[in-house]
């Protein structure tokens, strides 16, 4: 059962305008989602996350929003850059628990010069 | 700060043989994971240490896997007897606590022949 979905396994994207990369998960227990980053040969790294409180969160070039009511989150950058160009996975955990995450499968963004 | 280490980064053995894994967590992380990642598919937690007591090793095969963090500093994982579908990355994660962000370190890849 796959409780975290990215639907899309990969997405191209030109230089400058906004990547939208898409997460749906089933379990309405999940109250806190990040957005990782990963490239080849290297282990992933923190992006973005989203407490289950807000709709939306912001840090630079990077926006994630979350629709509780759809169990959908996206992570929109903007304008995209070459070396944006990766893995990305979403990943949820709930507070109540271990707070173990749950990783999608991820979604590989190249961004085209 | 020096990041999460692993070692090794990479390991080819036989079916059937043994294989051990090290992690390093970022100094003072009080909780460490186990990641295996299967080509194509997120990050699946095997087993999670608060100090050196587990968390969760709900999915950890535990009549080939072992994993231990003998003073609740490093870790080893390891597998005994190895299979086929057991290759994949071996990641390791640490963070400051159960509800803190993840840092992973790069990852041991394994190919069992």
């Amino acid at each position: 059962d796959q409780q975290v979905k990215q639907n899309s396994p990969s997405l191209s994207v030109q230089e400058g305008r906004i990547s939208i990369l898409n997460c749906d998960y089933t379990n309405s227990m999940f109250d806190y989602f990040l957005w990782y980053k990963k490239y080849p040969a290297e282990g992933p790294t923190f992006l973005i996350s989203i407490s289950s409180i807000k709709d939306k969160n912001e840090d630079g070039r990077f926006t994630v929003f979350l629709n509780k009511s759809a169990k959908h989150l996206s992570l929109h950058i903007v304008p995209s850059q070459p070396g944006d160009s990766a893995v990305y996975f979403c990943a949820a955990s709930a507070a109540s628990g271990t707070y173990k995450y749950i990783f999608g499968t991820g979604t590989r963004l190249k961004v085209l010069a | 700060e020096a990041g999460v280490a692993q070692s090794p980064r990479y390991k080819i053995i036989e079916k059937r043989q043994s294989v051990a894994f090290w992690c390093n967590p970022i100094s003072g992380h009080a909780t460490l994971y186990w990641y295996q990642q299967i080509l194509g598919q997120g990050p699946k937690l095997l087993i999670q240490f608060q100090n050196n007591g587990v968390v969760d090793d709900s999915q950890l095969p535990k009549d080939r896997f072992s994993a231990e963090r003998l003073k609740g500093v490093d870790s080893t994982l390891k597998i005994q007897p190895a299979k086929l579908e057991d290759s994949a990355v071996y990641l390791c994660a640490s963070s400051q606590g159960l509800s803190y962000e993840q840092y992973f370190g790069p990852g041991t890849r394994l190919t069992v022949t």
